[in-house]
């Protein structure tokens, strides 16, 4: 039941781009990313319901493919501050479940 | 505004005793989660809460964990007879509504760090 996320681990230079993806065995109603920096509680980035709509940060760019049961966020002119870990977290319309996360490291 | 809370921060106890761990949900939040994080971790489902009743408790590890909510406001995560392998982070968080069909992003609160001697 838990999504699958890849990559489990990206080093970037300030200003590249990465992508993190989610998939899951289930169908999805909705998609939630969230970040969490070492030390702190999870925060909300960005959700993606089926049918399109999706409201998040104005930075934060996302996909989200029904039919494949898959999203993907999308990290560009990556910033320090971008460092954490990166949850996808679905959602079946019954409860939440979270990947295991993808560890995004920036570097000056 | 108020965010979710959690206490204790921190609670340290013997292997075999009962502990109890306290969620104050965002005020109008109906929906209610609890999940447990071991150091570097994912966050793993526990059971979550829609007003007072509990939809889906399949996430419990096994039957010394229960969790209730009373008034459609605070729950209480317990913990009995502990084991070592409980000391984790245990995170709750609120939503205003449980269900994908709605905006229901998850506000979580700071966590109670429960080590088990």
């Amino acid at each position: 039941q838990q999504p699958v996320q890849s990559p489990q681990a990206v080093i970037l230079r300030e200003g590249e781009d990465a992508v993190i993806n989610c998939s899951s065995s289930k169908a999805l109603y909705s998609v939630h990313w969230y970040r969490q920096k070492h030390g702190e509680a999870p925060v909300f980035l960005m959700i993606l319901l089926k049918g399109g709509e999706q409201k998040g940060h104005e930075k934060i760019s996302a996909s989200f493919n029904e039919k494949k049961q898959q999203s993907s966020l999308y990290l560009t002119a990556s910033q320090l501050s971008y460092s954490g870990t990166y949850f996808c977290g679905t959602d079946n319309n019954n409860d939440m479940r979270f990947g295991a996360g993808t560890r995004l490291t920036v570097k000056p | 505004g108020a965010g979710v809370s959690q206490s204790p921060s921190n609670k340290v106890t013997e292997k075999g005793k009962d502990v109890e761990l306290r969620c104050d949900p965002i005020s109008g939040h109906t929906a209610l989660y609890w999940y447990r994080q071991s150091l570097g971790q994912g966050l793993e489902f526990l059971i979550y809460f829609q007003g007072n009743s509990a939809p889906d408790k399949s996430g419990l590890p096994s039957d010394r964990f229960s969790a209730e909510r009373t008034g459609g406001s605070v729950s209480t995560l317990t913990i009995q007879r502990t084991e070592q392998r409980d000391s984790a982070m245990y995170r709750c968080a609120s939503s205003l509504v449980a269900g994908g069909s709605s905006y229901n992003e998850q506000f979580f609160g700071p966590g109670t760090r429960l080590t088990v001697l």
